[in-house]
């Protein structure tokens, strides 16, 4: 059975900062992998999206990579701003490129000004 | 419109009472999903319809939730005899297809006292 971990629950760093999410599956049989993001009473964002072909993607200051063999995937941010504030997720979906995104619980991040 | 729409935002229910949640997905989304969010949690998956058909019900966490889509387009999520332990928040997603990114609306919060 899949499980998604992601490390750590939260964390609290001041404006300016890089900052690295980590997110850990016991599958190494993915489909893909998604990084979201959800702020205070909204659903979900996507912001990147990682095939299993692929090590690495990147959006703006945001970096996304993935190794699938040791089951790890890590979200890179770039000089942090206050506007970054939320819970990010990860998900990854089965190998059999199954519809069933399986969720981590989550990272809250704060940037402080 | 132009993304998943859910309604209500937010619904109180005493222990015992029925509820629906409403999701309209976006126009022309063969696939339609439902996950439940603990507090604290990433959301699970619940259920999945394509077109009218629901494919997938592993996810309920018991014969009082029901799921439709009677059209194949709005999607209604039903607890019966709501217990405690249904306060969470419901999401719903769609997609082009099966095997394409999922798109969340912001969800139901669901408190029951």
């Amino acid at each position: 059975k899949q499980e998604v971990t992601q490390i750590p629950a939260a964390l609290s760093v001041p404006e300016g900062e890089n900052l690295v999410l980590n997110c850990s599956f016991t599958d190494s049989a993915i489909y893909n992998l998604q990084w979201f993001r959800q702020d205070p009473g909204k659903g979900l964002t996507s912001l990147l999206l990682i095939q299993s072909s692929q090590r690495e993607q990147t959006s703006g200051r945001l970096n996304a990579s993935l190794d699938k063999s040791s089951g790890r995937s890590t979200l890179y941010i770039a000089a942090s701003q206050p506007g970054d504030s939320a819970t990010y997720l990860c998900a990854v979906r089965r190998g059999d490129s199954s519809y069933k995104l399986i969720f981590g619980s989550g990272t809250r991040l704060l940037v402080r000004p | 419109g132009a993304g998943v729409s859910q309604s209500p935002r937010y619904k109180v229910a005493k222990r015992g009472q029925d509820v629906a949640l409403r999701c309209d997905p976006i126009s022309g989304h063969v696939s339609l999903f439902w996950y439940q969010q603990a507090l604290g949690q990433g959301p699970e998956f619940l259920t999945y319809f394509q077109n009218e058909a629901q494919l997938d019900k592993s996810g309920l966490p018991s014969d009082r939730f029901f799921a439709e889509r009677p059209e194949g387009s709005v999607s209604t999520l039903k607890i019966q005899r709501t217990q405690q332990e249904d306060s969470a928040v419901y999401l719903c997603a769609s997609s082009h297809d099966r095997g394409q990114p999922q798109h969340f609306g912001d969800g139901t919060r669901l408190s029951i006292l």
